[in-house]
């Protein structure tokens, strides 16, 4: 059964903290990307990546970074988390030559 | 810059049959994909649109006409477990890597 894994479900850290979401994939894909998913905003990209070591930003990367150091691993960091950040973050992956997006579980995070 | 718009909600008694639009504004895209979200869950494919025209996959079809920067989703026989959050979805031709969604049409099915 090929996955999409989240590290944690659910997270809460404080203010200020540096943040790491971690994202694992078992389908050779090239593609990753991280979102958040705020109610009424529908997915919206923070960062996506279409290589190992290779990142564009999205539409909301600002307080974000991304790690791709191997294929199937990419990470999302929150450099100083904000209350302004707490979501849920939604991780997935697809290959460069279909069009289906895999997801993974989802990270709720709540920043206090 | 580009924008997808989805209706924020939708309700439907079951068994009817009930349409999800998503209509665009962007300059140039690879084509319209449809995904399921229920709550709690993560979101999963339904289908695409690379073409103009209807596509169908049992239950479930879709639309999309270019001209018109207009696509969506047709959901025939509703049952209660159609109950979920469903999303459109464009692949940009300005970063073919880019998946940009809808804000997402939150369906209710009634008895």
């Amino acid at each position: 059964d090929v996955k999409v894994t989240q590290s944690s479900r659910y997270l809460v850290k404080r203010t200020g903290e540096k943040v790491f979401l971690e994202c694992v994939q078992d389908m050779d894909h090239e593609n990753m990307f991280w979102y958040r998913q705020d109610p009424g905003l529908g997915l919206r990209l923070i960062y996506f990546s279409y290589d190992v070591k290779m990142k564009e930003k999205g539409d909301i990367p600002e307080g974000y970074s991304v790690s791709r150091e191997k294929k199937e691993r990419f990470s999302l960091i929150l450099e100083s988390a904000s209350t302004n950040q707490t979501s849920m973050y939604l991780c997935a992956n697809r290959s460069r030559e279909n069009t289906e997006a895999f997801f993974g579980q989802g990270t709720r995070l709540t920043v206090v | 810059g580009q924008s997808l718009e989805q209706p924020s909600e939708v309700t439907a008694v079951e068994g009817a049959i009930v349409q999800i639009n998503c209509t665009y504004q962007t300059s140039g895209f690879y084509g319209l994909s449809w995904y399921q979200q229920h709550d709690g869950g993560a979101p999963t494919f339904l289908s695409y649109n690379a073409l103009d025209g209807l596509e169908e996959t049992g239950r479930f079809s879709s639309f999309l006409s270019r001209s018109d920067s207009y696509g969506y989703l047709l959901l025939q026989e509703l049952q209660m477990k159609d109950s979920a959050s469903y999303f459109c979805a464009v692949r940009r031709m300005d970063s073919s890597y880019k998946l940009i969604f809808g804000s997402g049409t939150r369906l209710l099915v009634r008895p």
